[in-house]
């Protein structure tokens, strides 16, 4: 059964903290993103990658940075953790050129309180 | 600039009938379109998609209609069941470009 994994499932975190999440895909996919999802704002793109060092900016990449050294791990970085990032962050993989259209797979979900 | 819309947060409908999602879009270059279902604690799962050279798809008992002229699309479910409430979020994207962008969900209650 193919997955996209996330090492939390919980995280709490203090207020200036350097948190790290982690994802990681078994489907081979070159392509991989970084969600957050909050009530009444949907889902919003953090950062994505197309393929191993390679990021680029999604909507929302203030405070966060990315790093792919493998093609099945995707790390979201929070250099200084705050409150204003709590919230649910939900990673996700794509095979290139099926994301449009097959969707993409996500993982389950790690929810970070920040306090 | 919110470029896909579902304004309607919440819908109830009975065990047995249709339910019927709404999404609105802005940018007429999306090409295709998809349909996710979130459960509670859970990633989203792919449902369901279409083309913009389509105005409808099935499956089984999902139906996704597209009005391009409208810039609309909907989501039908039949017979709805209690294991179909859930949040709904619609998608869209551009040929070539792997980003999704997704609406704001609909939570979806079905009442037995």
């Amino acid at each position: 059964d193919v997955k996209v994994t996330q090492s939390s499932r919980y995280l709490v975190k203090r207020t200036g903290e350097k948190v790290f999440l982690e994802c990681v895909q078994d489907m081979d996919h070159e392509n991989m993103f970084w969600y957050r999802q909050d009530p009444g704002l949907g889902l919003r793109l953090i950062y994505f990658s197309y393929d191993v060092k390679m990021k680029e900016k999604g909507d929302i990449p203030e405070g966060y940075s990315v790093s792919r050294e493998k093609k099945e791990r995707f790390s979201l970085i929070l250099e200084s953790a705050s409150t204003n990032q709590t919230s649910m962050y939900l990673c996700a993989s794509s095979t290139s050129g099926g994301g449009g259209y097959y969707g993409y797979t996500f993982g389950s979900g790690t929810r970070l309180t920040v306090v | 600039d919110q470029q896909v819309k579902q304004n309607s947060p919440s819908l109830s409908v009975q065990e047995g009938r249709i339910s019927i999602l709404n999404c609105d879009y802005t940018n007429s270059m999306f090409d295709y379109f998809l349909w996710y279902k979130k459960y509670p604690a859970e990633g989203p799962t792919f449902l369901i998609s279409i083309s913009s050279i389509k105005d409808k798809n099935e499956d089984g008992r999902f139906t996704v209609f597209l009005n391009k002229s409208a810039k609309h699309l909907s989501l039908h479910i039949v017979p709805s069941q209690p294991g179909d409430s859930a949040v709904y979020f619609c998608a869209a994207s551009n040929f070539g470009n792997e980003k999704l962008t997704f609406g704001t969900g609909t939570r979806l209650t079905i009442i037995p």
